[in-house]
């Protein structure tokens, strides 16, 4: 079945460092989402990727879906302790109603 | 706008009762549901899909009779967890997704301990 790997699973860094986390798909995916989950927290939904080579960008985040579709990346510029939380990505690999793959997340965590 | 609740928000059962948890989409009508199951500092693992008006598609290794869902109306999906045993403790999340839209909003979850 299709899978999600997402590295690294944690992450320590200190205050105004910036912090990537990696994302791969087994297959090809026509769209990938990012999600932020709060110590405690639900996941909340960031963005969605569906072109290929796309880059997306809100404030310090910016969100890469690679040319094949197959990877994607979240980049944090200068992190703040605010940006604490695990992040997940979640591939679908077909468009309409197919469920969304997550991965197993990266636990960031900022130290001040 | 799209908010979902989930009730209990958490629940302690002896083992062998059943539990029923229930999701609700407040401000939209949600055409699909999803719960998830999530292990201390772990990811979400999808258990079944749930479109309103028919069955639940479950995920390969999830029991369809011990994990029974049931998606009556466009704003309520219910998963009842049966029999339940200590290793159904877990954390449970429901996301809902509207028509023509591509996000899940993901419920608070419940957390679930069997003893």
């Amino acid at each position: 079945g299709q899978q999600v790997m997402q590295i690294p699973q944690y992450q320590h860094v200190q205050e105004g460092e910036d912090f990537t986390t990696y994302c791969n798909s087994s297959t090809t995916l026509s769209n990938i989402q990012w999600y932020k989950q709060r110590p405690g927290g639900h996941p909340v939904f960031l963005i969605q990727l569906v072109k290929s080579g796309e880059v997306k960008k809100q404030k310090r985040l910016t969100f890469q879906f690679g040319e094949a579709k197959k990877n994607s990346s979240l980049h944090i510029t200068a992190t703040q302790t605010t940006d604490v939380g695990t992040y997940f990505c979640a591939g679908r690999r077909n468009s309409g109603n197919t469920p969304l793959v997550f991965g197993k997340g990266t636990r960031l965590s900022v130290i001040a | 706008g799209a908010v979902v609740s989930q009730h209990p928000s958490w629940v302690i059962c002896k083992s062998g009762t059943s539990v029923k948890i229930e999701c609700r989409s407040l401000d939209f009508q949600a055409t699909t549901m999803f719960w998830y199951r999530q292990f201390p500092k772990q990811s979400l693992m999808l258990m079944a899909t749930s479109n309103e008006g028919s069955k639940a598609t479950y995920e390969q290794g999830v029991e369809k009779d011990k994990f029974l869902i049931n998606h009556a109306s466009l704003t309520l999906s219910t998963l009842t967890v049966t029999s339940a045993h200590p290793e159904d403790s877990s954390f449970y999340i429901c996301s809902a997704r509207r028509l023509s839209s591509y996000e899940q909003y993901f419920g608070p979850g419940t957390r679930l301990t069997v003893t």
